[in-house]
């Protein structure tokens, strides 16, 4: 089944406790991207992928690092977590952005819950 | 960063009532998506559109690409109580390789 995994589902942990929140995709997705929901803001992308070893900031990527060794993964890290991190992150993948139909059509995980104490 | 301007924010409708929401932007977009997230879900993808004017359905929705480019609209015809949920528009802006999401309308429908 095509889809994308992001692990674990819910943490909960402590204030400067480095974590990883993992992200795969089967589809053989060149875009891949981060974003944290939090009620009455919607969906505020944190950082993306365009192809492997090529990742960019999106709109909020203070306190966040990723990385995009292979094609398939893109974690996402928190160095030093703090509680404004505390939120719902998703991940997502597409072919591409080219414009072209169906291109640029977001496949999201099912979402991390993470708190940060 | 940039965001779209989705309205309303939330809906409380009787099942068998049309829902009718809506976003905007500045500026001109590519391609206008609309998704929808049910509780413990990610967001899932229910109509794309690509052209200016534009008019798609999928079952009980409708979706339309606004003809200047800067809106889109979502209709759902006579509601049912699997309807709940946030529903967010996207957009890609013209010449950008970005999806913007706007902030989403969260629907509740009652029996």
């Amino acid at each position: 089944e095509a889809q994308v995994t992001q692990n674990p589902r819910y943490l909960i942990t402590v204030t400067g406790k480095k974590l990883t929140v993992t992200c795969s995709q089967n589809m053989n997705h060149e875009y891949m991207s981060w974003y944290r929901q939090d009620p009455g803001l919607g969906l505020r992308q944190i950082y993306y992928s365009m192809n492997v070893e090529v990742t960019d900031k999106g709109d909020v990527p203070e306190g966040y690092k990723v990385s995009r060794k292979e094609k398939r993964n893109f974690p996402l890290i928190l160095e030093s977590p703090s509680p404004n991190q505390t939120s719902l992150y998703f991940c997502a993948s597409t072919p591409g952005l080219a414009g072209f139909s169906g291109a640029n059509v977001l496949t999201f995980g099912a979402g991390s819950r993470l708190t940060v104490l | 960063g940039q965001q779209l301007n989705q309205s309303p924010q939330s809906m409380f409708i009787q099942e068998g009532e049309d829902v009718s929401m809506n976003c905007t932007s500045s500026s001109i977009f590519n391609t206008w998506l609309w998704y929808k997230q049910e509780p413990g879900e990610g967001p899932v993808l229910l109509i794309a559109l690509y052209k200016a004017g534009e008019l798609t359905s999928n079952g009980r929705l409708t979706a339309q690409f606004g003809i200047t480019r800067k809106d889109s609209f979502l209709n759902i015809s006579a509601s049912i109580p699997s309807d709940v949920g946030i529903y967010f528009c996207a957009g890609q802006p013209s010449r950008t390789d970005k999806l913007i999401f706007g902030t989403g309308t969260r629907l509740q429908v009652f029996p």
